[in-house]
């Protein structure tokens, strides 16, 4: 059981170049998220997909795409990246209903120069 | 709409002292509270979460947090810090409020780094 899974876990992007994170996890969960991580700012939400087949805004998307594949797997594409795309990306998943914890991945660094 | 303050950037304490790391929130409705630990360059970790119920929670690792709803709180504690606790510690609230943009989303505290000195 390896719980929630990311690739890569380092990545160095020129402005401009795009690139898909991705995510899976294999506990069965419904829900999963992407989050982008930033010193002082916390854990922000790019998307989220409540259950497979839908995907919803979160707090900061623009620049960013998702895609859930299946149950199991959802990509964050960067589609021309900016420095300020610089952060360290977590993906989450969760049961859909709300009480349960979100369990993390490890995390992307992505450095956009 | 939701959120979750904060109110310490970094929290210092000596090990085998208490140690509380504070945490209010807003939410149209009623919360889900939770608790989450990160380790450097590690994903964060769950620690305990309020629901319903006590307002006292235990959850890993011997921390605990107590719920106050009048003030809106949500402090995590633990009686005797150990050097191994120190890590940035989160707070996030989910919204139970179905009807609200909000729902299904966490949010997160821009976290508190404690640091436990021997």
């Amino acid at each position: 059981n390896a719980g929630v899974t990311q690739t890569p876990k380092f990545q160095v992007l020129k402005t401009g170049q795009s690139m898909t994170l991705q995510c899976a996890q294999d506990m069965n969960h419904n829900s999963m998220y992407w989050y982008r991580q930033d010193p002082g700012m916390g854990l922000r939400l790019i998307y989220y997909s409540a259950s497979e087949g839908t995907t919803d805004k979160g707090e900061v998307p623009n620049g960013y795409n998702v895609s859930r594949l299946n149950k199991r797997e959802f990509s964050l594409r960067l589609e021309s990246a900016a420095p300020s795309q610089t952060s360290v990306y977590f993906c989450a998943s969760s049961e859909a209903q709300p009480g349960p914890e979100q369990f993390f991945g490890p995390g992307t660094r992505l450095t956009v120069l | 709409a939701q959120s979750v303050a904060q109110p310490e950037d970094q929290v210092n304490v000596a090990e085998g002292n208490p140690l509380t790391v504070k945490c209010t929130y807003s939410v149209s409705g009623n919360p889900y509270l939770f608790w989450y630990v990160q380790y450097p360059n590690r994903g964060l970790q769950f620690l305990l979460k309020y629901i319903t119920g006590d307002n006292l929670v235990k959850g890993s690792y011997g921390f605990e947090a107590e719920f106050n709803k009048s003030q809106t709180s949500f402090h995590l504690k633990k009686p005797s810090a150990l050097v191994s606790d120190s890590a940035l510690y989160f707070c996030a609230v989910r919204d139970l409020l179905m009807t609200t943009d909000s729902w299904g989303k966490f949010q997160f505290g821009a976290g508190t780094q404690v640091v436990v000195t021997p």
